[in-house]
């Protein structure tokens, strides 16, 4: 039972022009949300988070957005760049558990 | 700063054999996990401590015991490896459980 989903596993993007990574979870109850950008043989590194009381966090080139009735967020990415190509996943957190639960990832290919 | 530091990097198992992988945090944080990444199936969570002298299961535990030795330590233990835990393994920490966890680099473990 997938908790966090990521339906589309690839994206390609021109650069310049915006990404728009989706992410749908199915536990109301989530409470935390994060977005992580993992490179090839490399750990995941923190992007972006947003909690539940919100609907939108900005840092720089990186926006999420929290649609909480429709159980969905998304991150953009404006402009992108080819160095934004990586793996990118959405994480949820179980409130009073300390736990993250991760999609499966989107990899994301910014053409030059 | 190290931050989240994992060994070995690589290691070869055969069917039966048993191992530890070890995953130590210098950012003197709370909880620490241990996660699963194989294609397609995203990062999934095998073990958690969400502080010092507490160990939780994730999702996928069986096959896998965890020691949580010091605030600092956690490692993972394949007590008879199969060939279905082939996969890259994250030892990951986060302050608490609603703040973004930080990664190590990862272990990439075969098993034959």
């Amino acid at each position: 039972d997938q908790q966090v989903k990521q339906n589309s596993p690839s994206l390609s993007v021109q650069e310049g022009r915006i990404s728009i990574l989706n992410c749908d979870y199915t536990n109301s109850m989530f409470d935390y949300f994060l977005w992580y950008k993992k490179y090839p043989a490399e750990g995941p590194t923190f992007l972006i988070s947003i909690s539940s009381i919100k609907d939108k966090n900005e840092d720089g080139r990186f926006t999420v957005f929290l649609n909480k009735s429709a159980k969905h967020l998304s991150l953009h990415i404006v402009p992108s760049q080819p160095g934004d190509s990586a793996v990118y996943f959405c994480a949820a957190s179980v409130p009073g558990t300390y736990k993250y639960i991760f999609g499966t990832g989107t990899r994301l290919k910014v053409l030059a | 700063n190290a931050g989240v530091t994992q060994t070995p990097k690589f290691q070869v198992l055969k069917t039966g054999q048993s191992m530890t992988l070890q995953c130590a945090q210098d950012m003197n944080h709370n909880s620490m996990y241990w996660y699963r990444q194989d294609p397609g199936m995203g990062l999934r969570l095998i073990y958690y401590s969400a502080s010092e002298g507490t160990t939780d299961k994730g999702e996928v535990p069986n096959g896998y015991n965890v020691s949580r030795l010091n605030k600092r330590e956690f490692s993972l233990r394949l007590e008879s490896a199969a060939p279905s835990q082939t996969s890259v393994y994250f030892c990951a920490s986060s302050r608490q459980g609603d703040t973004e966890a930080f990664f190590g680099q990862g272990t990439r473990l075969t098993v034959v």
